[in-house]
């Protein structure tokens, strides 16, 4: 399968601990996003990065989380301290650095904070 | 920022009948207009764009429209089929500063009956 895949597709977690979720991209891509979706909305923009620059995040992304794609390639989501408000689904996706920007979406990562 | 509104949370059509999708914004009009389909649990997938300088794209039974005067876009699908149910998020380039991410609307759940 050469798709986005994320991992792992459900975390459950209590209030107050970190999480890290992971995302590989379509390996002839060069651009990834990360965004958060929650019922019956679309999806919020949280960060992007081409290559391994982070080149820009939303003021949805408090202090307690990062975003890193150390070698242009995989990238992961940490969350510090999560609280209920941050249960979601968090969703990457991946694209080639043109114009149009079409992106392409992994199946997203179910986070539940009790 | 950008808002966009999308008509209606649920539209329910019968088979073989046309569905049209509506998408209005409210701020910059943006270079291109995207429309993607999500099913439930699943991330978004990529099905059409079109640029500030067309006025409607076509794919199969799929056909978008762009009026940058009225800032909105419509989403047509022919001869609806039950396998269209799905919701369908329309999606704004940013410009700018916000160049690299989506602004998504919450989307339109398409049901088709046979």
């Amino acid at each position: 399968d050469t798709g986005v895949s994320q991992d792992p597709r459900h975390k459950i977690t209590k209030r107050g601990q970190n999480v890290t979720f992971r995302c590989d991209p379509i390996s002839e891509h060069n651009r990834l996003y990360w965004y958060r979706q929650t019922l019956g909305q679309g999806p919020e923009f949280l960060t992007y990065f081409q290559n391994e620059a982070q080149l820009e995040k939303s003021r949805l992304l408090s202090d307690r989380f990062s975003a890193e794609r150390p070698k242009g390639s995989f990238s992961t989501l940490e969350i510090q301290r999560t609280e209920q408000g941050d249960s979601a689904m968090y969703l990457c996706a991946s694209s080639f650095k043109r114009e149009q920007n079409e992106q392409f979406f992994g199946p997203g990562t179910r986070l539940t904070v009790l | 920022s950008q808002k966009i509104e999308q008509n209606s949370e649920a539209l329910n059509i019968q088979e073989g009948k046309t569905a049209t999708l509506t998408c209005n914004y409210t701020n910059y009009s943006p270079a291109y207009l995207q429309w993607y389909r999500q099913d439930p649990g699943r991330g978004p997938v990529f099905l059409l764009l079109i640029r500030e300088n067309e006025k409607e794209k076509r794919k199969e039974r799929l056909k978008v429209t762009f009026d940058t005067t009225l800032k909105q876009s419509l989403f047509h699908i022919t001869a609806s089929q039950p396998a269209d149910s799905a919701t369908y998020l329309c999606a704004l380039l940013g410009r700018g500063s916000t160049l690299g991410r989506l602004y998504f609307g919450r989307g339109t759940q398409l049901t088709v009956w046979p």
